[in-house]
């Protein structure tokens, strides 16, 4: 059975950074794709990049390049999205989730709230 | 702004069936497949419909998809109480490149 598992909540000031976990299990990891995404208060999802667990190789959206780093360890199937200089808008719920083929997102992580406050 | 057009809100009586349309371009919707994603406020989303109109596992067929040139629909039949959530399409953008979103359709059960 396939389970993406993320890390906990953080609170964080702006400036910061934060690194997010998302580990799976049940299939082959590097065989699926895995995104993130994000959902502030009340607004809908953003796309923030996709990595090749197989690979490495990440790429994100161009308004959040330079910002967002995606990185996979295949000895403990784990993925990380780490963020840095932090803004009040970056305040979200963070989700890691797998890529079927090239088609859809089949299997999602629970989610991990980041809040930025100073 | 989203990408993808989606009405905020849509209203049904139990029982009834209710429509949600997704309205995009030939660099998303025009060429690539549509997903469907029903997220209740509070929980991850979670898949509905694949490939413009194929139900993911364990979906009812209450739940159907459609698309037609640069705009898809999801139907949704026989509603229930527990149908109430936000709804949103998805596809990848060829043009940016990105994956994109519709921003959402709450759906209310009367």
């Amino acid at each position: 059975q396939v389970h993406l598992v993320q890390s906990g909540a953080e609170v964080k000031k702006p400036g910061a950074s934060v690194k997010i976990s998302c580990r799976a299990s049940g299939y082959t990891f590097t065989n699926y794709y895995m995104h993130w995404f994000r959902q502030a208060p009340g607004h809908g999802l953003e796309w923030m990049g996709m990595i090749n667990p197989s690979s490495g190789r990440a790429t994100s959206p161009q308004k959040l390049q330079g910002r967002v780093t995606l990185t996979g360890d295949t000895s403990t199937t784990t993925v990380y999205m780490e963020l840095s200089s932090l803004r009040s808008d970056d305040t979200a719920v963070y989700y890691c989730a797998r890529k079927f083929s090239t088609r859809y997102f089949d299997y999602w992580g629970q989610g991990a709230l980041v809040t930025v406050s100073s | 702004q989203s990408i993808l057009t989606q009405p905020p809100s849509v209203s049904a009586a139990p029982g009834q069936k209710v429509t949600i349309s997704c309205s995009g371009s030939s660099s998303n919707i025009g060429s690539n497949y549509v997903s469907w994603y029903q997220q209740v406020p509070g929980t991850a989303p979670k898949l509905l419909i694949y490939d413009d109109d194929q139900r993911f596992s364990g979906i009812p067929d209450r739940f159907s998809g459609s698309k037609s040139g640069t705009s898809a629909t999801l139907a949704i039949t026989g509603l229930q109480t527990g149908d109430e959530a936000d709804y949103y399409c998805e596809t990848w953008d060829t043009s940016l490149p990105s994956e994109v979103f519709g921003g959402g359709t709450k759906l209310t059960v009367l």
